[in-house]
């Protein structure tokens, strides 16, 4: 079964430092997609980014960059010159879309989320 | 354009009532998802539709029941609470099912005393 697993409970930075969030991932499946999801204490789920398991190059979004490496099962994300705002739980989630879920499960499995917290 | 609404935002029941949660997909989403995320927990999947039929199933409790009407809203049905049942129930909906991207409503908060 499909697994997302990120290690950091919790980070607390101060701001305008960088900070990196790791998720790693396991699935038996060739095509699968990967997710970043922000939760702000609002409690609304913010979907950041989507990215499918045949494309490896990484991303920037103005702070935003993730790093997909498939040899690894990581898809990390850094937030540059981190601000308070930027504070709040960061999940990272995963889709499966081939055979061995019997050709795509609907729902993402997320993993336990990072809490981060930024510091003025 | 209008992201996916959820009603109502707040919900407080006593234990083995009933509660009903609607979801508003986001215009030309076919595919509905349902959600629960528990305090401090990350969000599980319950059960998604797919125009208009059941398209997959999570951890959802046979105390609960979800449908999905001819407008692709979607109505999530849990009866005889139960005082774990508090939590935040998420729908959310996507262009079509599957791994497309899916964007999630601001949630309802379900408390049962």
């Amino acid at each position: 079964a499909q697994k997302v697993t990120q290690a950091q409970t919790e980070i607390s930075v101060v701001e305008k430092e960088d900070v990196t969030l790791d998720c790693v991932y396991e699935t038996r499946d060739t095509t699968y997609y990967l997710f970043w999801y922000k939760q702000p204490p609002s409690g609304e789920l913010v979907f950041l980014i989507r990215r499918n398991s045949f494309d490896e190059q990484n991303e920037i979004s103005g702070r935003y960059s993730w790093n997909f490496q498939k040899s690894t099962s990581s898809f990390n994300f850094t937030i540059t010159a981190s601000q308070v705002v930027d504070s709040a739980v960061y999940f990272c989630a995963l889709s499966e879309a081939d055979l061995y879920s019997g050709g795509g499960a609907d729902g993402l499995t997320f993993g336990k989320g990072t809490h981060l917290i930024i510091q003025p | 354009a209008a992201g996916v609404i959820q009603s109502p935002r707040h919900l407080i029941k006593e234990k083995r009532e009933t509660a009903t949660l609607k979801c508003y997909p986001i215009s030309r989403h076919d595919t509905v998802y349902w959600y629960q995320q528990g305090p401090g927990q990350d969000p599980q999947f319950l059960i998604s539709f797919y125009e208009k039929m059941q398209s997959d199933k999570g951890s959802i409790p046979d105390r609960f029941s979800a449908q999905q009407f001819s407008d692709y809203h979607s109505e999530l049905n849990m009866s005889s609470l139960e005082l774990g049942d508090s939590a935040l129930y998420f729908c959310a909906s996507s262009l079509t099912r599957g791994t497309d991207t899916q964007y999630f409503g601001p949630g309802t908060r379900l408390t049962v005393l």
